[in-house]
């Protein structure tokens, strides 16, 4: 599996974007870019995966760099419900989800 | 739907004893898998189950067991409980298939081992 590094925590204020970034320097050309949030006392809930292209849902977005070592999970307009731990997992489709230490995340009213 | 259910919520349980956490799906997805997640830790795997008799070990699994009689249930037997077993253990479901990649979770039970 690839390495993940990403910043312990972030802090935002309310309403506004939130950028988070994570360094896969040794993905392998088959593993998808995989988030996932887990907020307070809640099991982990998916949030948006991606391969090369950039992706959007109602959730998030995900940027992607050109040679895929890194990547952004972009929230628009953070609010208080979006204060969670964010994890960001490259991985072969159909292979184990593997959890690392995650982003805190503060979102500030 | 109801979703990955999970029972109970909390439980404490004294060394030696054994009890099963139960997990149930109703999304008809064949992929199962519980985790255990210890304070400030990310989710490490267990055991998982690619379907209905085939299970297999994760990254954590001794002092666990589980089977799969049923698509929809999954539970997690823990067979002499140890102070070391206290944490957060979550069932996971999805579809298998490569592009079938969204993992639901329960809300997890809390084990307390005294």
């Amino acid at each position: 599996d690839a390495k993940t590094t990403q910043p312990n925590s972030m802090e935002s204020n309310e309403e506004e974007p939130v950028h988070l970034p994570c360094n896969h320097s040794t993905i392998s050309g088959t593993d998808y870019i995989h988030w996932y949030r887990q907020l307070p006392s809640q099991g982990p809930e998916y949030v948006i995966h991606g391969l090369t292209s950039n992706v959007n849902n109602r959730m998030a977005s995900l940027a992607i760099a050109e040679d895929r070592k890194s990547s952004t999970l972009i929230l628009h307009r953070a609010t208080l419900r979006d204060a969670a731990v964010y994890y960001c997992i490259p991985k072969a489709a159909g292979n184990k989800l593997t959890f690392g230490g995650g982003t805190r995340v503060l979102v500030k009213p | 739907n109801a979703g990955v259910t999970q029972t109970p919520k909390f439980q404490v349980l004294k060394t030696g004893q054994s009890m099963t956490l139960q997990c149930a799906q109703d999304m008809n997805h064949e992929y199962m898998s519980w985790y255990r997640q210890d304070p400030g830790m990310g989710l490490r795997l267990i055991h998982y189950s690619v379907g209905a008799g085939i299970t297999d070990q994760g990254e954590v699994p001794n002092g666990y067991n589980v089977s799969r009689s049923t698509t929809e249930d999954f539970p997690l037997r823990l067979l002499s409980a140890a102070p070391s077993q206290t944490s957060v253990y979550f069932c996971a479901s999805r579809r298998r298939g490569q592009l079938a990649d969204e993992q639901y979770f329960g809300p997890g039970t809390r084990l307390t081992v005294t």
